[in-house]
């Protein structure tokens, strides 16, 4: 099977903690890619950063980083120093490698930064 | 660019009404996607394209169909609405499906809200 998991419906924390969102992921494909998408409440997908299978460094970009493991098949996200402006729904998708290049995605993760 | 456009942004539909989502990009991409999201869900694949005059399913196809008889359009449509296609509606679209299209993401459209009472 060709999945993804994101079991965290929603979380809820206070600005300025940190936070991570968890992101597993099944995939029969040796090389594959992973994706992580922000959805504002405004409602647009917003895309935040491409990973491929060769690729395990960690990846920082400002206040957010991608932590890949294959040991585990996981793809988490944290977001250091939470912001209001976080709040959103994210998204973990999996690039599937056949023909078609389809986006599988998880069922998203609610952030709530609170003041 | 305009990148990918969806028209409408909203639509209300009576059950058994018909609609077309439009969907169009301008980036001269060959892959091109329709996916629903509902409320508190995640987004599943309705219908894709892989070039002009080829279309396939997706997770979701029933109760749609589609149509890709240029690059740059890709209309959804809804032959007998029904309460179960309330959603929000996104449109998305690729460049080549070779390896370039892994380092470009889904460009997507800002999607269109269909409620269906």
């Amino acid at each position: 099977a060709q999945k993804v998991t994101q079991a965290q419906t929603e979380i809820s924390v206070v600005e300025k903690e940190d936070v991570t969102l968890d992101c597993v992921y099944e995939t029969r494909d040796t090389t594959y890619y992973l994706f992580w998408y922000k959805q504002p409440p405004s409602g647009e997908l917003v895309f935040l950063i491409r990973r491929n299978s060769f690729d395990e460094q960690n990846e920082i970009s400002g206040r957010y980083s991608w932590n890949f493991q294959k040991s585990t098949s996981s793809f988490n996200f944290t977001i250091t120093a939470s912001q209001v402006v976080d709040s959103a729904v994210y998204f973990c998708a999996l690039l599937l490698m056949d023909s078609s290049y389809k986006l599988i995605f998880g069922s998203g993760t609610r952030l709530l930064v609170r003041p | 660019n305009a990148g990918v456009t969806q028209t409408p942004k909203f639509r209300i539909l009576k059950i058994g009404q018909s609609m077309t989502l439009q969907c169009a990009q301008d980036m001269n991409h060959n892959y091109m996607y329709w996916y629903r999201q509902d409320p508190g869900m995640g987004l599943k694949l309705i219908y894709y394209s892989v070039g002009a005059g080829i279309t396939d399913k997706g997770e979701v196809p029933n109760g749609y169909n589609v149509s890709r008889s240029t690059t740059e359009d890709f209309p959804l449509r809804l032959e007998l609405a029904a309460p179960s296609q309330t959603s929000v509606y996104f449109c998305a679209s690729s460049p080549e499906g070779g390896r370039s299209s892994y380092n470009s993401p889904l460009h997507f459209g800002n999607g269109t809200r269909l409620t269906v009472t």
